[in-house]
């Protein structure tokens, strides 16, 4: 079945640094990705919807400007956390989307000290 | 808008019962699919089903089976003769068809003691 990766799977990053997490689809593309916040012992949370080539579309509350996301191909989006701070401390999830299906990755633990 | 009630938040049962695990779900669209994922401690959401809107037929996979029931809007999910291996948070999720946006119920906790 379709995979989809994402890197790294835990970082601890300082307060106020910034922190790129990668979302890759391994054996499809992928035109639409989404990526999904967990804050512990909560449900999942839609934060942005990725497109290829586009500039994301941001969930009502989400900081774009905090959380950049760069789908520059069609195997491949990324999520930057800009100026993290503790309280942006989750686990992030990306999903990979083709016609009729979804995939999700094995999630990112972030942890801001 | 969407939304994907789960109003189980915990469940204990004892290894070898059987349990269920309830989902409802509200949906305008006529297209949607449907879909349940287990997330054990590790964190890593683990697929367990997908079923799209004109399908209801109800589906057994070993030990476990979902009953869709469109009319009541539910989706529910049982175990057979739980395992301690079982227990996890069980999340129920509902995806549109055409933008693929998953909305997630709250999870129910599934503790499953020896």
């Amino acid at each position: 079945g379709a995979v989809v990766s994402q890197h790294p799977s835990r970082v601890i990053c300082k307060s106020g640094t910034s922190v790129k997490i990668e979302c890759r689809s391994l054996d499809f593309q992928a035109t639409t990705m989404f990526w999904y916040r967990q804050f512990p012992k909560q449900s999942l949370m839609l934060m942005a919807t990725s497109n290829e080539g586009s500039k994301a579309t941001y969930e009502q509350g989400v900081e774009k400007d905090k959380f950049l996301i760069n789908h520059a191909s069609l195997t491949l989006s990324t999520l930057t956390v800009t100026s993290a701070h503790p309280e942006d401390s989750s686990f992030y999830i990306c999903s990979a989307k083709t016609p009729g299906e979804q995939y999700f990755g094995p999630g990112t633990r972030l942890t801001v000290t | 808008a969407q939304k994907v009630t789960q109003a189980q938040t915990e469940i204990s049962v004892v290894e070898k019962e059987d349990v269920t695990l309830d989902c409802v779900y509200e949906t305008r669209d006529t297209t949607y699919y449907l879909f349940w994922y287990k997330q054990p401690p590790s964190g890593e959401l683990v697929f367990l089903i997908r079923r799209n809107s004109f399908d209801e037929q109800n589906e057994i996979s070993g030990r476990y089976s979902w009953n869709f029931q469109k009319s009541t809007s539910s989706f529910n999910f049982t175990i057979t003769a739980s395992q301690v291996v079982d227990s996890a948070v069980y999340f129920c999720a509902l995806s549109t068809y055409l933008a693929g946006k998953s909305t997630f119920g709250d999870g129910t906790t599934l503790t499953v003691k020896p």
